[in-house]
């Protein structure tokens, strides 16, 4: 069990680039999860896979948000035409899918992102 | 849907000193509660959970939490804090049936442990 890795950790960005953020999750874990952490706040959910299917996306991902994880392994994450209000830090979790929810979430360490 | 209350966004407390995160949840449908503490620049690491059974669960770290399900609270408490435990706490709840876990956070708890 070598952890969620999340790359890169700090992403510095000028308002209207694009930016990719990357998740590996733990090898043996199918569901895969997205959260934004703003200041002051508990994660909120973004968005959920498993395996390679995209199955949930929450009201909080615009469409300028798209997320992927083409072979059921890593995923990527990419914000186009980021805004100040996009300044975050976004959080990749895996957990396994046998049996029911409660398994814990596995979290990464994130990658905070700042728009200036 | 779910909802989970953490009224407490700061605590401090002295070291060796007893403390109590308090946490409330609503929720239409049965749940599983969670506890995860966050150290800074890190991701959320478990650091308990309540799934059935005894109603008082014990995590890492020693800390513990009670299951109150008419006051529908899970606590956290630790009875002597370190330095250590200083970080940030979040209550979580999970829909027990569905097809994934839609996990709902709180807005976390901040405590600092003042030597």
């Amino acid at each position: 069990d070598t952890g969620v890795s999340q790359n890169p950790r700090h992403k510095i960005t000028k308002r209207g680039q694009n930016v990719t953020f990357r998740c590996d999750p733990i090898s043996e874990h199918n569901r895969l999860y997205w959260y934004r952490q703003t200041l002051g706040q508990g994660p909120e959910f973004l968005t959920y896979f498993q395996n390679e299917a995209q199955l949930e996306k929450s009201r909080l991902l615009s469409d300028r948000f798209s997320a992927e994880r083409p072979k059921g392994s890593f995923s990527t994450l990419e914000i186009q035409r980021t805004e100040q209000g996009d300044s975050a830090m976004y959080l990749c979790a895996s957990s396994p899918a046998e049996g029911n929810n409660n398994s814990p979430l596995h979290f990464g360490n994130g990658t905070r992102l700042t728009v200036t | 849907a779910q909802s989970v209350t953490q009224l407490d966004s700061q605590v401090p407390v002295f070291e060796e000193a007893p403390v109590e995160l308090r946490c409330n949840y609503s929720s239409s449908v049965s749940v599983y509660l969670f506890w995860y503490v966050q150290y800074p620049n890190q991701g959320l690491q478990l650091l308990l959970k309540y799934l059935s059974g005894s109603t008082l669960v014990k995590g890492i770290n020693g800390f513990e939490a009670e299951f109150n399900k008419s006051q529908t609270s899970f606590h956290l408490r630790k009875p002597s804090v370190h330095i250590s435990d200083t970080a940030e706490y979040f209550c979580a709840v999970n829909p027990r049936s569905g097809g994934y876990q839609k996990v709902t956070f709180g807005t976390g708890t901040k405590l600092q442990v003042i030597p």
